[in-house]
């Protein structure tokens, strides 16, 4: 596609229940980010995939943060027994290589905003 | 370890009056250094970027970084700011010894331009 899609744009759900977020990247962007974006504050990582390994999930706060992607394309990020402090918007970007290097710059979604009541 | 601080959570100014917005940073290497901006109900969108070479860097909108190494800065300047340049900012950094992917961000600076 254009650009990177994510759905749905809002999600309100109640504490307790189970949240998945979608990603759909940028064709061709072999790299998936997941960011967090609480009120006022910047971007917090969560996790990394190149294609559709995660070598990096250090930043998934809790347990029950979990990810996965299907080859280089959509990724789904899984929030089970949602708490009032996983109100956040969550963000996505996607990336390609070049001579073997990631590329640096990160093309963004608007986010899902989440909101835990 | 890298890390970024934007020192102002906002900033305020005048319509056709300069815009600075603050960014230092730290890594143990050399950095690549971003600057991405967010209007609202919207994703982070590039602005520009400094990896190598002249230490100022031109981007979107009219947009211009100065790279500091000695100051660790990399403050992002507009010469007459617009109404619509309102929106949040966030500076970004990866140390160069690192693995490719991390980016670290800043909190973000709300910039405010009044008409």
């Amino acid at each position: 596609g254009a650009g990177v899609s994510q759905s749905p744009s809002n999600k309100v759900t109640e504490k307790g229940k189970d949240v998945e977020l979608r990603c759909d990247p940028i064709s061709g962007h072999t790299a998936l980010y997941w960011y967090r974006q609480r009120l006022g504050q910047g971007l917090e990582f969560l996790i990394y995939f190149q294609g559709n390994s995660a070598p990096d999930k250090s930043g998934l706060p809790s347990d029950r943060f979990s990810a996965e992607r299907t080859g280089e394309s959509v990724s789904t990020l899984t929030i089970q027994r949602t708490q009032q402090e996983d109100s956040a918007v969550y963000l996505c970007a996607s990336t390609t290589m070049f001579r073997g290097q990631l590329k640096n710059i990160q093309y963004f979604g608007a986010g899902t905003r989440l909101s835990v009541l | 370890a890298q890390s970024v601080a934007q020192p102002e959570d906002q900033v305020n100014v005048a319509e056709g009056n300069p815009l600075t917005v603050k960014c230092t940073y730290s890594v143990s290497g050399n950095p690549y250094l971003f600057w991405y901006v967010q209007y609202p109900n919207r994703g982070l969108q590039f602005l520009l970027k400094y990896i190598t070479g002249d230490n100022l860097v031109k981007g979107s909108y009219g947009f211009e970084a100065e790279f500091n190494k000695s100051q660790t800065s990399f403050h992002l300047k507009k010469p007459s700011a617009l109404v619509s340049d309102s929106a949040l900012y966030f500076c970004a950094v990866r140390d160069m010894g690192t693995e490719d992917y991390k980016l670290s961000f800043g909190a973000g600076t709300t910039v405010t331009v009044r008409a």
